[in-house]
């Protein structure tokens, strides 16, 4: 079966730092990139960033709204992959989902979507 | 920056057809996805690639694509699918990923 673990959310006061960690089973994690999804309480799905597969460079990208700010790496020896919050304001309260994303090939570009979701973990930025 | 607009509702009595859409002006060149939400749940793919149904979504899920609109149909709405549902794409190099706001599926 296919599965996604996050752990590592809680209580964090305005400017920490935080990492999240996703555990994954059922697939072979090297093979796929992995992507990090937020929603606020009572809102939508926003886009946090993703990390490409080795086999696509291993690069990341970022929504603005964290750029330089959060980090996503990946270990394909644990099949982990983090997300480290730095700076950290209130607005980043969020349940924090990691993703698996399915890849489609367009031209010149790939783009990416979310196949697998973890149940998610709850981060709280308040004083 | 790209944006996705979906309307905030969309209420449909049991056993009708219940339409969402999804507009936005690079939907002519990139796929559409879309998420079905329950309360207190994690999302979960229901369309990808504009009309591709994953295994184990229910046939009545379809998904079509006619210029800047996508389109999530849901034929035979029953209660279990009253949710909410995001369509997702992508800017034109595929940098970044986007969510359109969301729409509540009411069953009536």
């Amino acid at each position: 079966e296919v599965q996604l673990v996050e752990s590592g959310g809680g209580l964090v006061q305005p400017g920490r730092s935080l990492r999240l960690s996703c555990t994954a089973s059922g697939f072979t994690f090297g093979d796929y990139a992995m992507s990090w999804v937020r929603q606020a309480p009572g809102k939508g799905l926003e886009w946090v960033g993703f990390i490409r597969s080795k086999a696509y460079g291993g690069t990341t990208e970022y929504a603005a709204s964290v750029k330089g700010r959060f980090t996503i790496s990946r270990d394909d020896s644990k099949s982990i992959a983090y997300l480290q919050m730095n700076s950290l304001k209130t607005e980043d309260t969020a349940v924090y989902y990691c993703t698996r994303s399915g890849i489609t090939a367009m031209g010149p570009y790939y783009y990416y979507y979310m196949d697998v979701w973890g149940k998610g973990t709850t981060v709280t930025v308040s004083s | 920056s790209y944006e996705l607009t979906q309307p905030p509702s969309v209420s449909v009595s049991p056993g009708q057809t219940a339409r969402i859409t999804c507009s936005g002006d690079a939907l002519p060149k990139q796929y559409a996805y879309w998420y079905q939400q329950k309360p207190g749940q994690a999302p979960v793919l229901v369309i990808y690639k504009d009309s591709e149904r994953p295994s184990g979504i229910p046939e009545r899920f379809s998904g079509s694509s006619s210029g800047t609109t996508v389109t999530l149909t849901i034929s035979g709405v029953q209660a279990e699918d009253e949710a909410d549902y995001y369509c997702q794409s992508a800017d034109s190099s595929g940098t970044s990923v986007v969510f359109g706001g969301g729409t509540k599926l009411t069953v009536l």
